[in-house]
């Protein structure tokens, strides 16, 4: 079955950066946009942009753009997120989510990174 | 960017209830939408995409229809087990946008 497998809980100081990563299984890694989402409490669901691992294609919201890059290892099957210039409005929960059919929607998700800025 | 108004913001209804929620856009988009669950603690689940085709698993109760830019997600016969907060997205233009979200819960 497809699973997502996200890192860990992390507590970041202002102005930091943050990586996550999302480990997939289950399905052929190449051939499936990957979508990262954060929720927070001040935004509720915002998409921050995706990833095709076939060639490393990616998308970012204006948002985010400049601030956010996605990256993937095929060979581990792993896509990771790093965003900078933290503050404390990026407190919140950060998911990756598989796209089934290339159209922007999320069929299976991954279980959240919470992520902490605090000073 | 499409906004998304989703409506109620909260709900409370009976097991046996049927239950509407409803999502309006600021723009067309066709019937790109889709629906989630996300139940507390976890991550969302896709209930319904293309605004009314039930995903494999979920269970018959939910449906889900829609076109342009009024969408509605039914749920009969309310369950303890739908206690969640459902959003729905959409997914016509980037940045695809979410609803802010119904929460459920049960009388």
């Amino acid at each position: 079955q497809v699973q997502l497998v996200q890192s860990g809980a992390e507590v970041k100081k202002p102005g930091a950066s943050v990586k996550v990563s999302c480990e997939a299984s289950g399905y052929r890694f190449a051939a499936y946009y990957i979508h990262w989402i954060r929720q927070t409490p001040g935004q509720g669901l915002q998409w921050m942009g995706c990833i095709y691992p076939y060639n490393a294609a990616t998308e970012y919201a204006p948002n985010f753009q400049g601030r956010v890059t996605m990256t993937g290892d095929s060979s581990v099957s792993t896509v990771y997120m790093e965003l900078t210039g933290l503050t404390s409005d990026d407190t919140g929960v950060y998911y990756c989510a598989r796209d089934p059919r290339g159209l922007n929607w999320f069929d299976s998700w991954g279980q959240g990174t919470l992520v902490t800025v605090s000073s | 960017d499409i906004q998304m108004t989703q409506s109620p913001s909260s709900l409370s209804a009976s097991v046996g209830d049927r239950v509407t929620i409803t999502c309006q856009g600021s723009q067309d988009t066709g019937n790109y939408l889709s629906w989630y669950q996300q139940k507390h603690g976890r991550a969302p689940k896709v209930l319904i995409s293309a605004a009314s085709v039930l995903e494999t698993g979920v269970p018959s109760r939910f449906s889900g229809s829609g076109y342009v830019t009024n969408f509605t997600l039914v749920i009969s016969d309310l369950q303890p087990d739908d206690i969640a907060t459902y959003f729905c997205l959409q997914y016509a233009l980037l940045p695809v946008t979410f609803g802010q979200g119904t929460r459920l819960d049960i009388k």
